[in-house]
C-alpha cells in the first residue's frame, strides 16, 4: 500500500465550478501535511499547509482529518490557471521528510 | 533570485557513464533532499541530508551515492548509469519542519 494515496484524476471541471480532492495517508505518526501544486514539467510548490482546524486561502480550503487520516482540498470558483497536478503531502518518519502522493491532474476548461 | 538552482537541466547518458547532478540553495537552510519523479509515481526519496555534514537513504537509494559538500550545496552522482534512471530529478531544501522549496529539476535521459 502506498503511504499516501490520491484519486489520480483527471478532473476535467468548467470555469466556475467547485471541486474537491481527497487525499489519505497511513502513517498515523504525521505531523505535517501540505498540499502542493506542480504545474506540467515543473517543479512543485507549496500551495497551502493544512492544520486540523482546517484553514483557508482565498478560493482554497483544507481539511484536516487525523482520525480518519484523511486531508482535503476544495478549490473554489476554479480558474483556468487552476489547471495543474496537485500533490498530498506529508512527513513521515525521520527528520523532515516529506512522503508525496502522486498527484490529482485537474484540468479546467472555459 | 533566492532558491535552490540545479545543473544541468538537461542531460542524455549511455548505460554504464557516471556523472554528478549539482544543488545549491542560498536561503540558509539546513536540510536539503534529493527526489525522482516517474510518470504515475509522484516523487520518491532518494537521499537526503539534514543537516551539514549528514546523509541519509531515503526511499530509493540503490545506484546513487551523495555528498553534503558544505551547507550550501548538496549533489548526486550516478555511478554506472541504468535505463531504470531515466526520470526527472528534483533537490529541494527546507528550514526545520516547513515546506520545501524545489528546483527547477533535472530531465535525464540513460540510453
Amino acid at each position: 500500500r502506498k503511504e499516501v494515496e490520491q484519486d489520480p484524476g483527471p478532473f476535467n471541471v468548467p470555469e466556475g465550478a467547485t471541486v474537491a480532492f481527497n487525499c489519505t495517508y497511513s502513517n498515523s505518526a504525521s505531523q505535517s501535511f501540505f498540499w502542493y501544486r506542480q504545474d506540467c514539467r515543473k517543479e512543485p510548490k507549496l500551495l497551502m499547509s493544512v492544520y486540523s482546524s482546517g484553514n483557508e486561502d482565498g478560493r482554497f480550503t483544507a481539511q484536516l482529518n487525523r482520525a480518519s487520516q484523511y486531508i482535503s482540498l476544495l478549490i473554489r470558483d476554479s480558474k483556468l490557471s487552476d489547471s495543474a497536478t496537485y500533490l498530498c503531502v506529508v512527513t513521515s518518519g525521520g527528520y523532515n521528510k516529506l512522503i508525496f502522493g502522486a498527484g490529482t491532474r485537474l484540468a479546467v476548461h472555459p | 533570485n533566492a532558491g535552490v538552482t540545479q545543473t544541468p537541466k538537461f542531460q542524455v547518458l549511455k548505460t554504464g557513464q557516471s556523472m554528478t547532478l549539482q544543488c545549491a540553495q542560498d536561503m540558509n537552510h539546513n536540510s536539503m533532499y534529493w527526489y525522482r519523479q516517474d510518470p504515475g509515481m509522484g516523487l520518491r526519496l532518494i537521499y537526503y541530508s539534514a543537516s551539514e555534514g549528514t546523509t541519509d537513504k531515503g526511499e530509493v537509494p540503490n545506484g546513487y551515492n551523495v555528498s553534503r559538500l558544505n551547507k550550501r550545496e548538496f549533489s548526486l552522482r550516478l555511478e554506472s548509469a541504468a535505463p531504470s534512471q531515466t526520470s526527472v530529478y528534483f533537490c529541494a531544501s527546507s528550514w526545520a519542519g516547513d515546506g520545501y522549496t524545489f528546483g527547477s529539476g533535472t530531465r535525464l535521459t540513460v540510453v
